[in-house]
């Protein structure tokens, strides 16, 4: 599976856009992206993914430049309870997902 | 809402004893994951299933965890004898293969400490 890198961590201003960049240089044509998040002392939870287009759901859309090798998680309106770990990464379909270390977003007020 | 449960939610128990997580996965779903969460080491992959079929346990020890899926309703995890380096949080995550993609569902976790 291919690395995926991210902030350690990033601020963001309640009622803001928060975007949340993974960069997976090594992703390979069949490696899908996704994202995940954990609410402190929850499990994760699943937000989207996606292939080459970019994807939108009712929690997030997700940006993945043309070469792959980047994409942007963007919250569009953030709220304290979007503060979490958001993890980014990178599989092929049916495999295991490596968990990494994620970005801690902190929604302020 | 369907969900994944896990019990017991907590856990404390001495050296030596045997410890039994169980997990339900959503209704339907046909792979079913185990992982472990430490401050240290980050959410790491112990096992997974397909169809109650065992397909990867490399991230298990294999001296002391095992873990079975009796029927489609139900997953163990089982550690004999504990020791206090388990103390982690352990969740339960299952999802639907056969489609373009695969999405887990993670239950709450069963936090546990040996002491």
């Amino acid at each position: 599976d291919a690395k995926t890198t991210q902030p350690t961590s990033m601020d963001c201003a309640e009622g803001r856009a928060a975007n949340l960049p993974c960069n997976h240089s090594t992703i390979s044509g069949n490696e899908y992206v996704y994202w995940y998040r954990q609410i402190h002392s929850q499990g994760p939870q699943y937000i989207i993914h996606g292939l080459k287009n970019n994807e939108t759901n009712e929690m997030a859309s997700l940006i993945i430049t043309e070469d792959r090798k980047s994409s942007t998680l963007i919250l569009p309106h953030a709220t304290l309870r979007d503060t979490a770990v958001y993890y980014c990464i990178a599989g092929e379909y049916g495999n295991k997902l490596v968990f990494g270390a994620g970005t801690i977003l902190r929604v302020k007020s | 809402d369907a969900r994944v449960t896990q019990t017991p939610r907590h856990k404390v128990t001495e050296m030596g004893q045997e410890v039994t997580m169980r997990c339900q996965p959503i209704l339907g779903h046909n792979t079913v994951f185990w992982y472990r969460q430490t401050m240290m080491q980050g959410l790491e992959l112990l096992a997974y299933f397909r169809n109650r079929a065992p397909l990867d346990d490399s991230g298990m020890p294999k001296d002391r965890f095992s873990a079975e899926m009796p029927d489609a309703t139900l997953a163990t995890l089982k550690i004999q004898p504990s020791e206090p380096r388990d103390s982690a949080v352990y969740f339960c995550a299952s999802g639907v293969a056969g489609g373009p993609f695969e999405t887990q569902y993670f239950g709450p976790g069963t936090r546990l400490l040996v002491l």
